[in-house]
């Protein structure tokens, strides 16, 4: 089977740096996936990592270490916007997509 | 350019009542999948397809089949309505899973 785990909740400030970290186990590891979702919307993608180390895309990164089979996601000053929730999610070698429970953000003024 | 489009946005079904959530994708996209989403919890997979012909299940199959006869189309059928099957479901399509998957409004059915 495959299992995700990230924090259920983070609460930062405005301007602020914040990290939320993803473990996960499956077997055929493709990749890991982000996605942000606002409240009522559906799911948008933020990055994708298929190898070891850091993807930036603007104020957002993402990090992958398949050793660990652990990864983060990284924002950067945090504006108020970025309150939503945020899924780590994974590829297999059967084309599956598997999210994990998510993390809701909230920025605080 | 619609993207991927899901249609009812909402709908109400009676136990034991059978209905199609319809989902199409004008970018050409092989991948497409079908995920539910209960109250302050992830997506859970339902079905996907790699392309037209070829479906397979998730991690919560039961309950739902779906069928893919084109590559713009990939309707899920509930079989028999349960009120477990209250939740926002949504469809979603890519060049492959491993890529940015582009996914529709949702369809929030209740099941009373």
């Amino acid at each position: 089977g495959q299992s995700l785990e990230q924090p259920s909740e983070v609460t930062a400030v405005e301007g602020a740096i914040v990290q939320i970290n993803c473990t996960y186990q499956t077997s055929g590891f493709y990749g890991l996936s982000w996605y942000q979702q606002h409240d009522g919307g559906a799911p948008t993608f933020l990055s994708y990592n298929a190898l070891d180390g850091l993807e930036e895309t603007g104020r957002f990164s993402s990090f992958l270490s398949r050793s660990d089979s652990y990864g983060y996601l990284l924002l950067q000053e945090l504006q108020m916007k970025d309150s939503a929730s945020y899924f780590c999610a994974v590829i297999n070698a059967g084309n599956m997509l598997t999210f994990g429970g998510g993390t809701r953000l909230m920025v605080k003024p | 350019n619609a993207g991927v489009t899901q249609t009812p946005k909402f709908q109400v079904l009676k136990t034991g009542q059978s209905m199609t959530l319809q989902c199409a994708q004008d970018m050409n996209h092989e991948y497409m999948s079908w995920y539910r989403q209960d109250p302050g919890m992830g997506l859970r997979l339902i079905h996907y397809s790699v392309g037209a012909g070829i479906t397979d299940q998730g991690e919560v199959p039961n309950g739902y089949n779906v069928s893919r006869s084109t590559t713009e189309d990939f309707p899920l059928r509930l079989l028999s309505a349960a009120p477990s099957q209250t939740s926002v479901y949504f469809c979603a399509s890519g060049e492959g899973a491993g890529t940015e998957a582009f996914f529709g409004q949702g369809t929030r059915l209740t099941v009373v």
